[in-house]
């Protein structure tokens, strides 16, 4: 069984601060790691991933996640946040050829002007 | 091109009623998935199908749960005699396939199921 913790449910950050949002998971094999993000009434969107290599992976808006597996972390960090990136993000892991997504609760992040 | 869709959007039913949700994937998406996500929590894996394989159904909370799938397009959720413990918002995803874990999973705008 696997498992993925988010500590943090709300998270408020200023405009153009850096944020972390915390994803820790636990897995008794090896996993593939991805964050998902749900903007204001729109669905579920890929952010980015991890499969293997590079343990630093970086999305197309600035986000990046690097995967610590002594740590069994993968957190999202940005360096400056924008009012644009006000949304909810999910941590989830699957297994080596086990496909279904096992998701954290989110995280509600939001952007102060 | 088209990205998932579900139908309807919002369902509201009275506890022991039947509803079906309807998911249509991405044209070609061999793999489909349904997943559930109740008030301030996480997105709950339900069933996913991958191709003619038996569908994997560990995650399906009871046996008012079902789901069906034609081929490798329109799938079905169907949930006998609700109730309020029911109500969430219920998604579906699809991806090219499921063989290996790494391809994107997609998802759909979801449909917002209230159980009264």
């Amino acid at each position: 069984a696997q498992s993925v913790t988010q500590l943090d449910s709300q998270v408020p950050v200023f405009e153009e601060a850096p944020v972390e949002l915390r994803c820790n998971y636990s897995s008794s094999v090896s996993v593939y790691l991805f964050w998902y993000v749900q903007y204001p009434n729109q669905g579920l969107q890929l952010l980015l991933k991890y499969l293997s290599g590079s343990t630093l992976v970086e999305s197309i808006n600035g986000f990046e996640a690097e995967f610590n597996k002594s740590q069994t972390s993968f957190h999202l960090r940005k360096p400056s946040v924008h009012i644009s990136d006000t949304a909810e993000y999910f941590c989830a892991v699957s297994n080596f050829g086990n496909e279904k997504l096992t998701f954290g609760t989110g995280t509600r992040l939001t952007i102060i002007p | 091109g088209a990205g998932v869709s579900q139908s309807p959007s919002n369902k509201v039913t009275e506890k022991g009623k039947d509803v079906e949700l309807r998911c249509d994937p991405i044209s070609g998406h061999t793999a489909l998935y349904w997943y559930r996500q109740r008030l301030g929590q996480g997105l709950e894996f339900l069933i996913y199908f991958q191709g003619n394989s038996a569908p994997d159904k560990s995650g399906l909370p009871s046996d008012r749960f079902s789901a069906e799938r034609t081929g490798e397009s329109v799938s079905t959720l169907t949930i006998q005699r609700t109730q309020q413990e029911d109500s969430a918002v219920y998604l579906c995803a699809s991806s090219l396939t499921s063989q290996s874990g790494t391809d994107t999973q997609y998802f759909g705008p979801g449909t917002r199921l209230t159980v009264l």
